[in-house]
C-alpha cells in the first residue's frame, strides 16, 4: 500500500500547549497536504507544501518536510478546545493520478 | 458560495438493494473522487475521474459503480454485490493534476444496512 502513515494515532494535550505530528510516506511526491476532519464530517484542506519546500506557516500551524526521510510534521502552537479534530496527511505522488492519505491522528484539546 | 455538495447526509439500504449517493460541485474542477472512511481509519479511494465520461478505479472498486456524464455531477452507486457497505463515504474534487492544488471535500454521506 502507498497510504502513509501518522503518528501519534492519538494525542491528548491541554489548552495551550503545543501539538505535533507526523507523517512518513513511500513515494516520491509533487506535494503534501494537510487536512483536519471534525468528528462526521468532511476534510478541511489546511495547508500544502511543495516538495521543494523545507517549511511553511499559516496562522498557529508549522508544517515541515524532509523528502529525504520522506516524512512531515505538523505542529499546532498555543492550542485551543476547538483544535480537537483528527489530522491527516495526504500525498499528491509525482506518478499515478490518485493522492495517498494517512491513517490520521486524533487530537484532543482538554479546557 | 462554491463547494462541494453530497446528499443525503443518512442513508439506509436493505438486502440486495443498490443505492446511490449524490455529489455536486461548482468549483469547476476537472477531477472529482470517491472515499471510503471506515470508524477510526483513513481513506481509502474508491473511483476517480479526471475528466468528463472517464473514470478509474481505485483500491476499493469492488461492488461499487460510479458515471461522469457532467463535469459538475459524480454519482455513487453502491451495488448489492459490496457485502459491507456501512461506511463514511467522502466526495471530493480538485483541480488538474499536479497543479499544486489541494482536494475540496463534501460533507459525506453515512451508508448503513437496514
Amino acid at each position: 500500500s502507498q497510504q502513509g502513515e501518522e503518528d501519534p494515532q492519538a494525542l491528548s494535550i491541554q489548552e495551550g500547549e503545543n501539538a505535533t505530528m507526523n507523517c512518513s510516506y513511500k513515494t516520491s511526491i509533487n506535494n503534501l497536504q494537510w487536512y483536519r476532519q471534525n468528528s462526521g464530517r468532511g476534510l478541511v484542506h489546511l495547508i500544502l507544501i511543495r516538495s521543494n519546500e523545507r517549511e511553511k506557516h499559516s496562522g498557529r500551524l508549522r508544517v515541515t518536510l524532509d523528502t529525504s526521510k520522506k516524512s512531515s510534521s505538523l505542529l499546532i502552537t498555543a492550542s485551543r478546545a476547538a483544535d480537537t479534530a483528527s489530522y491527516f496527511c495526504a500525498t499528491d505522488p509525482l506518478t499515478g493520478n490518485q493522492f495517498y492519505f494517512g491513517t490520521g491522528t486524533s487530537l484532543t484539546v482538554i479546557p | 458560495d462554491g463547494g462541494i455538495t453530497q446528499s443525503p447526509k443518512y442513508l439506509f439500504r436493505k438486502e440486495g438493494q443498490n443505492v446511490t449517493l449524490s455529489c455536486e460541485q461548482n468549483l469547476n474542477h476537472d477531477a472529482m473522487y470517491w472515499y471510503r472512511q471506515d470508524p477510526g481509519q483513513g481513506l481509502r479511494l474508491i473511483y476517480y475521474s479526471q475528466i468528463v465520461n472517464d473514470f478509474q478505479k481505485g483500491d476499493i472498486a469492488e461492488g461499487y459503480s460510479v458515471s461522469r456524464e457532467k463535469k459538475e455531477s459524480f454519482p455513487l452507486t453502491v451495488t448489492s454485490a459490496q457485502k459491507n457497505p456501512t461506511a463514511f463515504y467522502l466526495c471530493a474534487s480538485s483541480g488538474q493534476r499536479l497543479s499544486n492544488q489541494p482536494q475540496h471535500f463534501g460533507d459525506g454521506t453515512r451508508l448503513s444496512i437496514l
